[in-house]
Order: C-alpha cells, then sequence, then structure tokens
C-alpha cells in the first residue's frame, strides 16, 4: 500500500525556471490538496481538486498552476519560481466516505529551493 | 472555521501522560475537534477527531469538555517518537474536502 507520494523529495533551481511537483495517491480520494510550510510557520493552502479536472484556488495560489488529469495525480507547477517560492511544500489526500471522511493523508513532502 | 488557542511549546518526561490543551471557547455546535502532528520535517498525520463525546484510538485519547470550549489531547504513554508540533484544528466535518487550517500548534518536546 504505497499511499501517497511526492516527487522529488529535494529539488534545487533558479529563478525563472519552471518547475514540476508531483504527487501520486494510490487511494482513488476524490480531494487532493497542496500546501506549503515556510520556516516557523504553518501550512498554508495553494490549490485544491474535487476531482479529476476539477481545480480551485487555495490561500496562497499566486504564481502555481496545478492540473488533474487522472485522479491520482495532482502536479504543482511554477511556472517562473522565485526565492519567495522556497518552501517545503505537502501534498494531501481526503476520502470521501465513511467514519474518517475529511481526514487528510499528507505526503513526505518536496523541499524546493529557487536560487 | 472557530479559533483555536493551544500553548507554544510543552515538555513531558518519557512515559508519562502527556496532555495537550486547546481552547476553542467560539466553536459552534455542528463542528468537530480535530487533533493532527507534524514530526520533523514530515508531512502532518492525523490523530484523532470527536465532536462532543470522549474518544480514543490506538495513538491518543480526545476529551472535550461539556460546553465543548476547550479540549485536552492526551497521549497516555509519551515516548521520544511522539516529540513533534501538535495541531489542534476546529471545523465542520465535511465529506467535500475542506481544507485544513493549521495555526501554529504545541511543540511538543518529550525527555528521557
Amino acid at each position: 500500500d504505497a499511499g501517497i507520494t511526492q516527487s522529488p523529495r529535494y529539488k534545487i533551481t533558479e529563478t525563472g525556471r519552471q518547475v514540476t511537483l508531483m504527487c501520486h495517491q494510490t487511494w482513488s480520494h476524490s480531494y487532493m490538496f497542496w500546501y506549503r510550510q515556510d520556516l516557523g510557520h504553518g501550512l498554508r493552502l495553494i490549490y485544491y481538486s474535487a476531482a479529476a479536472d476539477i481545480t480551485d484556488k487555495g490561500e496562497v495560489p499566486d504564481g502555481y498552476v496545478v492540473s488533474r488529469s487522472k485522479t491520482e495525480n495532482f502536479p504543482l507547477t511554477l511556472e517562473s519560481a522565485t526565492r519567495s517560492q522556497t518552501s517545503v511544500y505537502f501534498c494531501a489526500s481526503t476520502q470521501t466516505s465513511g467514519r474518517y471522511t475529511d481526514t487528510q493523508y499528507f505526503g513526505p513532502g518536496t523541499r524546493l529551493t529557487v536560487l | 472555521d472557530a479559533k483555536t488557542t493551544q500553548p507554544p511549546s510543552m515538555d513531558c518526561a518519557e512515559g508519562r501522560a502527556a496532555n495537550l490543551p486547546c481552547n476553542h471557547s467560539t466553536i459552534s455546535g455542528n463542528e468537530y475537534v480535530y487533533w493532527y502532528r507534524q514530526i520533523h520535517s514530515q508531512g502532518p498525520q492525523y490523530i484523532i477527531h470527536g465532536l462532543k463525546n470522549n474518544e480514543t484510538n490506538e495513538m491518543a485519547s480526545l476529551i472535550i469538555t461539556e460546553d465543548r470550549k476547550s479540549s485536552t489531547l492526551i497521549l497516555p504513554h509519551a515516548t521520544l517518537r511522539d516529540t513533534a508540533v501538535y495541531y489542534c484544528i476546529v471545523r465542520v466535518f465535511s465529506n467535500s474536502g475542506y481544507a485544513l487550517n493549521f495555526g501554529k500548534g504545541t511543540s511538543l518536546l518529550v525527555t528521557p
């Protein structure tokens, strides 16, 4: 049971480059989320998706693009990376039935550094 | 979602019970109390949730006061691996996948 995975785990890039962070879950959860966590802070929602081809903005969406062509994948793209996007990025998914509906399961995170 | 207040840090000796408080005085009748934790550099992990009755699972117990304005997460026999930041989150139970509003949580240090 692989659960939810993220790749790469670590990424260093330069300002202005495009970067895509991958998220894959094996549970067929409908909802998926992208959060960022800056040093010493809590998590902030970037984008979320209710199902394939349905996405919506969260609290801090500027500079990010998402897509969801398949239920199990939810890639996050930084179209032109900036230093302020240096952060740890977490992907999460939620099941939508049963007692533990609304429990979010998180991936291990991707640590992104923009030089 | 109701706002929560947690102490920024706590210590606990290994093997003892860790009692983590959370105040949520503005909680409404249909809001649940959720607890997550984040061990250093890892993704947050669900612990437990409840509405008004006390709850227990293999990880922890959740005690919610009768007026629901506060709650306590209890780790009955804390181990070094329980050192983490613990987040108390209050929100409506939903099958539509609302995002979680993580505050700053309580940093729990379990010492030998």
